[in-house]
């Protein structure tokens, strides 16, 4: 069965701080992996993409790693902001059209 | 072209009536996805449009869920003779098949459409 799992399911950080996001799946075929933020009460908006090939990409102070043997991902945020505050969501795509969701890491920025 | 946009934002009903949602995706967008989201919980997929030809249909969307594409563009989610485990963001996203590998198909999501069944 196709499966995305995340760790943890909350954090709660203080403002500056660093944290990593861990995301295991177990997908067939797998096409890319993504990771998506969402803010209470918003659809989810992209933020990285990682393909078989690439083990690190970076977006601002969000870096994705992908181990494709392991079937890991994580994310990491640096020196956390307020705003960093939502819900974050490991997808991986299956074939052309499928996307399997994980249920999220609610992370909790405070000042 | 301001992204994906789902109408109305918030319904609220009572259990036995019908809803209906509306999607309109990316204008160069030639798929469309609905969602439905618990709180606490990723999405989860209902149905897939390519076009206006709907592809596939979870178990999810029992015989009281419809979803139509008519001409390709916008979408429409209708709920019949709601029932309080309804009550869910349903959400669109909409994506471009064409062009290069992981770029093509980017999900882009609407805000989604929060629904309580009283």
């Amino acid at each position: 069965k196709n499966q995305v799992e995340q760790s943890p399911q909350s954090l709660i950080i203080l403002e500056g701080k660093n944290c990593t996001l861990q995301c295991n799946y177990t997908v067939s075929p797998f096409s890319n992996l993504r990771w998506y933020k969402q803010d209470t009460g918003r659809g989810p908006v992209s933020l990285t993409i990682m393909t078989f090939s690439e083990n690190t990409k970076s977006n601002g102070r969000y870096t994705a790693t992908l181990d494709a043997d392991t079937k890991q991902s994580s994310l990491h945020i640096t020196a956390s902001q307020l705003s960093d505050s939502a819900s974050y969501i490991c997808v991986v795509v299956s074939g052309t059209y499928k996307y399997i969701f994980g249920t999220g890491t609610r992370l909790k920025v405070l000042a | 072209d301001t992204g994906v946009s789902q109408n109305p934002r918030h319904k609220i009903t009572k259990r036995g009536q019908n809803v209906t949602f509306r999607c309109d995706p990316i204008s160069e967008h030639n798929r469309l996805y609905w969602y439905r989201q618990t709180l606490g919980q990723g999405p989860e997929f209902l149905t897939y449009f390519q076009n206006e030809a709907q592809l596939e249909k979870s178990r999810l969307l029992s015989d009281r869920f419809s979803a139509e594409r008519p001409k390709g563009s916008f979408s429409t989610l209708e709920i019949q003779r709601t029932e309080q485990g309804d009550s869910a963001m349903y959400l669109c996203a909409s994506s471009n098949s064409r062009g290069w590998g992981s770029g093509a198909n980017v999900l882009t999501f609407g805000a989604g459409s929060r629904l309580t069944v009283l």
